[in-house]
């Protein structure tokens, strides 16, 4: 079945680059997502790309998607405190409902 | 952006009462999805509806109800609540093909 995998944590120094990695199975992918959730709160979209791009640029974050290797990741330039949270990466199909969630990364910015 | 309202934010209750969750929106979208997450964790898909009159059980097996008698509007019914039903309930909706919008969240505790 689908799945999307994410490695547990990642601890970053502040100013430095924070890379979160994400790969899935569904070659059937259409759109692949990142999500940042802060304590207590819902999931708040970042960004997407569509699964025929390579890389999608917005302000800091960076996607860059490997279709070959199923790979996705999220690159936020100049990370600040303000980035801990918990990245989850997510893909769908166009026309279905279903959501496939990876199990989040936790990201820790030391000052 | 989509407008995605849960209430109550907190909720703590005694065993075998019957609670409801609720979540409205304002965009008209016509997809709408309860997920269940414990703090940090990863996110089950336990109801989702299509459109109105169109409910679906998720992947998780929860004993939880919904209804969707108005599109803007997917509450979720416990009708006994238990300890094991402490954990946060997470309502999203989508437009079609469009990115999943979450609301805020009910952190959910039964004593």
């Amino acid at each position: 079945g689908e799945d999307v995998e994410q490695s547990l944590f990642l601890s970053v120094r502040e100013g430095d680059s924070s890379v979160i990695n994400c790969t899935y199975t569904d070659s059937s992918s259409t759109y692949l997502y990142w999500y940042k959730q802060e304590p207590g709160a819902g999931l708040q979209l970042l960004t997407y790309i569509f699964s025929n791009m390579d890389m999608k640029q917005d302000q800091r974050l960076t996607v860059l998607l490997n279709k070959k290797d199923k790979h996705l990741s999220l690159r936020i330039a100049d990370t600040q405190t303000g980035d801990s949270a918990i990245y989850f990466c997510a893909e769908t199909r166009s026309g279905t409902y279903k959501y496939i969630f990876g199990t989040g990364t936790r990201l820790k910015v030391l000052a | 952006e989509a407008d995605i309202y849960q209430t109550p934010r907190y909720l703590v209750i005694g065993t075998g009462k019957k609670i409801t969750l609720e979540c409205s929106q304002t965009m008209g979208h016509d997809k709408m999805y309860w997920y269940q997450q414990d703090p940090g964790m990863e996110l089950h898909l336990i109801h989702y509806s299509y459109g109105v009159n169109s409910t679906e059980k998720g992947d998780l097996s929860s004993e939880s109800t919904v209804s969707r008698i108005r599109t803007e509007h997917f509450p979720l019914t416990l009708e006994s609540a238990r300890p094991s039903h402490t954990s946060q309930y997470l309502c999203a909706s989508r437009d079609g093909d469009s990115p999943l919008h979450f609301g805020n969240g009910t952190r959910l505790t039964v004593t």
